[in-house]
């Protein structure tokens, strides 16, 4: 296990659509965040977890979201009703508590049409 | 707010050059400063940290720079390749206990054979 690995690297779904969305972080790491990138933005902190536990939300993050990190392993993060206001590049990355390195994934490119 | 702030949308130098990315921060709590690296299309990787303690940390052809009294850090890269054409953030880890990442808009690095 090198690195943070998210799946599916692309996903274009039609407004509407659930979409799901998986990160595998570094197996050692107890820290996962994920994060929304935009065109022309730096990556928009939508939620955080130690181990399993959701510790924060963003508020940019609304109903229709939610994410899980069962046994504090892999992490999904869930899309309801999905909206073009969604499109972006969703980001996961995680780190270890006392490190203060935090490895990227590669992204999922999400377009919604 | 903006409390990390990349004032250069964009930086165009040759190769064989130096490269000055040049960062600005607000929040003089900050502990922790760190600079990514990010390709279309892919995640942000990391490329080099500084702790506030420091004021210089080098590795290879990557120099970071801190001024904490006018809370400025800037990235050096010496010598500049084409392959380090890339967009280039800005990131300081939050003081609070999540320890998210607060990015700047980034750079968007060219250089020029």
């Amino acid at each position: 296990d090198t690195g943070v690995s998210q799946d599916p690297r692309h996903k274009i779904t039609k407004r509407g659509q659930n979409v799901t969305f998986r990160c595998d972080p570094i197996s050692e790491h107890n820290r996962l965040y994920w994060y929304r990138q935009t065109l022309g933005q730096g990556p928009e902190f939508l939620t955080y977890f130690q181990n399993e536990a959701q510790l924060e939300k963003s508020r940019l993050l609304s109903d229709r979201f939610s994410a899980e990190r069962p046994k504090g392993s892999f992490s999904t993060l869930e899309i309801q009703r999905t909206e073009q206001g969604d499109s972006a590049m969703y980001l996961c990355a995680s780190s270890f508590t006392e490190d203060r390195g935090y490895t990227f994934g590669s992204g999922t490119r999400l377009t919604v049409v | 707010d903006q409390q990390v702030k990349q004032n250069s949308p964009s930086l165009s130098v040759q190769e064989g050059r130096i490269s000055i990315l040049n960062c600005d921060y607000t929040n003089s709590m900050f502990d922790y400063f760190l600079w990514y690296k990010k390709y279309p299309a892919e995640g942000p990787t990391f490329l080099i940290s500084i702790s506030s303690i420091k004021d210089k940390n080098e590795d290879g052809r990557f120099t970071v720079f801190l001024n904490k009294s006018a809370k400025h850090l800037s990235l050096h890269i010496v010598p500049s390749q084409p392959g380090d054409s890339a967009v280039y953030f800005c990131a300081a880890p939050n003081a609070g206990n999540n320890r998210k990442l607060i990015w700047g808009l980034g750079t968007s690095l060219a250089v020029n054979p």
